[in-house]
């Protein structure tokens, strides 16, 4: 068990750029997240998959934003045109018992990004 | 909607002393309540969750923290802090979807 592992670990990058980042989860973690965090606050949930399947999208996520998880294993996140108010950490979790008291969420340690 | 506030975004105590950070939560339903650490440069890591089997959960640490209905409360103590305990802390609850909503966090200071 390696733990949650997210590539970059930082990402600057010029306005307007697209930009992907990736989350390996707990290998056989059936639920996968995206959370994005700013300086100051808590993070805030984006998406999540069981298994391929993506089953929810938050609000924040404008049309800009896309993510997949195309084997129910690795995900992607993907950010178009970047825009400065992008700038945050973006987080991934997995979690096995889903559905239960006893699931668990397992964090990366997330892509910092910096939009300039 | 469920919802967790936290009073305080810094607390700063001294090595030894009592650690208290406070966590309001707002649910319809009986909640399920965790308490996460975050570490400079690290992910969120699991110090304890109410599940209610109990109104006092132990965590990893030395943390405790006691669900209070009456008072829509789970604050999380610790009964003598250490340096190695200054980390950003998120409460969070679980809504019906099964996503973790998280408080705004509170940053926790040791002075030696």
């Amino acid at each position: 068990d390696t733990g949650v592992s997210q590539d970059p670990r930082h990402k600057i990058t010029k306005r307007g750029q697209n930009v992907t980042f990736r989350c390996d989860p707990i290998s056989e973690h059936n639920r996968l997240y995206w959370y994005r965090q700013t300086l100051g606050q808590g993070p805030e949930f984006l998406t999540y998959f069981q298994n391929e399947a993506q089953l929810e999208k938050s609000r924040l996520l404008s049309d800009r934003f896309s993510a997949e998880r195309p084997k129910g294993s690795f995900s992607t996140l993907e950010i178009q045109r970047t825009e400065q108010g992008d700038s945050a950490m973006y987080l991934c979790a997995s979690s096995s018992n889903t559905g239960t008291h006893n699931e668990k969420l397992f964090f990366g340690s997330g892509t910092q990004l910096s939009v300039l | 909607a469920q919802s967790v506030t936290q009073l305080g975004s810094h607390v700063s105590v001294s090595e030894g002393a009592l650690v208290l950070l406070r966590c309001n939560y707002s649910s319809s339903v009986p909640p399920y309540l965790f308490w996460y650490v975050q570490y400079p440069n690290q992910g969120l890591q699991l110090l304890l969750k109410y599940t209610s089997a109990a109104t006092l959960v132990k965590g990893i640490n030395g943390f405790e923290a006691e669900f209070k209905k009456s008072e829509t409360s789970f604050h999380l103590t610790k009964p003598s802090a250490h340096m190695s305990d200054a980390a950003e802390y998120f409460c969070a609850v679980r809504n019906q979807g099964g996503k973790l909503i998280f408080g705004q966090g509170t940053e926790l200071s040791v002075k030696p």
